[in-house]
This record gives structure tokens, C-alpha cells and sequence, in this order.
């Protein structure tokens, strides 16, 4: 079974400052990880997702990420952030490949964005 | 782009009575999934269902719940007597069905339902 751990629940951040959202995940296979945002009162949406390749996933609203093995982390950047991404951020796992095709998600990091 | 669409957007019940949540997954997708959200908490896997059967669920998942594809567009997720903590936002999800294939999952919009 996998698991995944964001160490941050909650992140204040000034406008235009840089960010990072961490995420650890625990598995015995070989996994794909995923960022969602969930804005306020909204659904869940897909930032970015890192299925195989090149460990640096960029993914949408300047938002990046790095996959690394050897220290199963998933960390979430983005450069400068604006009043707009201020949400929920959640990192989440699967393994299809290996019969555990379901998403496991974090508990969550809330990103506010300070003016 | 293809969307996951979950009807309806809110809904309302009183306690104790049968609610069937509706989504329709993308249309070459074969697996599905039912997440929930309970208000502020993480988001909780409910249910997969691939080739017209369960193929894994979560505790909460309880006989008070069933899913169905009742046609060939429609993947439903059925509360029989709804209780209070049932309150929740509830997801749909699909993906692609060979890791191959594999590009994520899509979620719907969600519905949000209030049990009273």
C-alpha cells in the first residue's frame, strides 16, 4: 500500500515570495505522484503529474515539481506566487502498474498568499 | 478537453433517506472511482469499478453504499439511508484503462451533499 505525508498544513507566504509545498510517500513499488488544487468551495484539479521521465514535472500556473527517489519526495515550487493561488494544495500516489490503481492523498496544504 | 461531469452540483436531504449521486465519467475511460471530502479534511478513497464490478473499496464503503453503470454513459454512487455524517463533498474520477494509456485521473466538479 502506499502512503503519502505533507508535512505542511499550513503555509503563509507574502505575494511575489517563492514557495515550497513538501510531500513524502511511502511504497514498496514504483509509483506516479500527482499535485491537485482544490480552490475555495471548488473541485479538484490537476497542477501536475509525474508518470515516468525527467524527474522535474512542470505543470500549470508556474507550478513545478521534483520527483526524487532516493528520498521519496515530491516537493511542489513555484517561483513567485500571486493572490490567485491561494487554495489547497494535495499531493497524492497510485501504483496501477501494480494492481493499486486508486489515488491516496495527503491531508492537505493550505497555501494563503499575504499582500 | 474532456471533462468528468457530476450532477447535481448540491444536494440536500433529510436523514434517512436514499440519495444517488450521478457521473459521467470521460467516454473511452474504463475505470472508476468515488472519493469523498468531508468538509476541511483530506480527500478519502470510497470505490474503484472496472468492467461492471467493484474491483477494490475503502471501510467507509459500507453496505449503505452501492455503485452501478446503469448504461453506457452513467456511473452512479447510491447512499441508502443517509446519515448526518455522510455530509461530505463526493468526487467522481476516471482514468484510461491500461497503465499504457495512463495520462491521470480526471475528476468531476463534485457534488456537495448536505444530510439534515
Amino acid at each position: 500500500a502506499q502512503s503519502v505525508t505533507q508535512l505542511d498544513s499550513q503555509v503563509p507566504v507574502f505575494e511575489e515570495a517563492p514557495v515550497e509545498l513538501r510531500c513524502n510517500y511511502s511504497s514498496s513499488v514504483s509509483v506516479y505522484l500527482f499535485w491537485y488544487v482544490q480552490y475555495p468551495n471548488q473541485g479538484l484539479q490537476l497542477l501536475l503529474k509525474y508518470l515516468s521521465g525527467s524527474t522535474l514535472v512542470k505543470g500549470i500556473n508556474g507550478f513545478e515539481a521534483e520527483f526524487n527517489k532516493s528520498q521519496t519526495s515530491f516537493h511542489l515550487r513555484k517561483p513567485s506566487v500571486h493572490i490567485s493561488d491561494t487554495a489547497e494544495y494535495f499531493c497524492a500516489v497510485s501504483a496501477p502498474w501494480f494492481g493499486n490503481e486508486k489515488l491516496t492523498f495527503g491531508t492537505g496544504t493550505r497555501l494563503t498568499i499575504i499582500p | 478537453e474532456p471533462e468528468v461531469t457530476q450532477t447535481p452540483s448540491h444536494q440536500v436531504t433529510q436523514m434517512g433517506q436514499e440519495v444517488i449521486l450521478r457521473c459521467v465519467p470521460i467516454s473511452n475511460h474504463l475505470y472508476f472511482y468515488w472519493y469523498r471530502q468531508i468538509l476541511g479534511q483530506k480527500v478519502e478513497f470510497l470505490v474503484s469499478f472496472y468492467n461492471n464490478e467493484i474491483s477494490e473499496k475503502s471501510e467507509i464503503f459500507d453496505d449503505q453504499f452501492s455503485v452501478e453503470r446503469p448504461d453506457g454513459s452513467n456511473f452512479t454512487l447510491k447512499i441508502r439511508s443517509t446519515k448526518l455524517e455522510d455530509s461530505a463533498m463526493y468526487f467522481c474520477a476516471s482514468r484510461a484503462k491500461q497503465p499504457g494509456q495512463f495520462r491521470g485521473y480526471t475528476f468531476g466538479s463534485g457534488t456537495r451533499l448536505t444530510v439534515v
